[in-house]
């Protein structure tokens, strides 16, 4: 158990839809990290905040948008789904902000567009 | 373009010999190696790391070799047992410039017994 947790695990919707995908972080870690695995693709970085503001910026289409409250807990929202848009989304978090610091990962949400 | 590519998408390997997963970069501004092991319904969980200024760190039985000249990283695990039957990922990043982690696709690893 890496301490990071992500609800819901599974998530089933309609094209067109939005979700939202919750993480709450390990104890004492200030930044996290929204990352993306759709199949045949490696983990692909969306996101990062840290201690509440957004850090860094990787491939997030402008459909999806995320926010880190002051609690640190996390959430992904994804809007006007489409079918390419299922994957795994998978959350980390670490005490730093710099990759260097271990990212801690949670087990994962898998979002299926139908 | 992939900056992180992993060539070998499966490895199998009979148990006490050794496996090495290999991978490739591109950016010649990585300083900042990791290697992440990844069971079905888990997420990745940090296995090793390595920075620039070496070309080998140890951990047990994993070890990463880095040849900067040649732009490649391997991951040997001697030896290797049937419970790292899983998928390996590489990733990599400009770590002092502070940039996020680039991950490979990974590669499935299956060890028999």
């Amino acid at each position: 158990d890496s301490g990071v947790t992500q609800t819901p695990k599974h998530l089933i919707t309609a094209t067109g839809q939005r979700v939202t995908l919750r993480c709450s972080p390990r104890s004492g870690d200030l930044s996290v990290y929204w990352y993306q695995q759709s199949l045949d693709q490696g983990l692909q970085f969306l996101i990062q905040y840290y201690n509440g503001e957004e850090r860094a910026k990787g491939n997030i289409l402008e459909r999806f948008s995320a926010q880190q409250f002051p609690d640190l807990h996390s959430e992904l929202n994804l809007s006007s789904l489409e079918l390419g848009d299922s994957a795994l989304y998978f959350c980390a978090s670490s005490v730093g902000h710099l990759s260097s610091y271990e990212q801690y990962f949670g087990p994962g949400t898998r979002l299926t567009v139908t | 373009d992939q900056q992180v590519k992993q060539n070998s998408p499966s490895l199998s390997v009979q148990e006490g010999r050794i496996s090495i997963l290999n991978c490739d970069y591109t950016n010649s501004m990585f300083d900042y190696f990791l290697w992440y092991k990844k069971y079905p319904a888990e997420g990745p969980t940090f296995l090793i790391s390595i920075s620039s200024i070496k070309d080998k760190n140890e951990d047990g039985r994993f070890t990463v070799f880095l040849n900067k000249s040649a732009k490649h990283l391997s991951l040997h695990i001697v030896p290797s047992q049937p419970g790292d039957s899983a998928v390996y990922f590489c990733a990599a990043s400009e770590a002092q410039a502070g940039t996020a982690l680039i991950f490979g696709k990974g590669t499935t690893l299956s060890v028999s017994s």
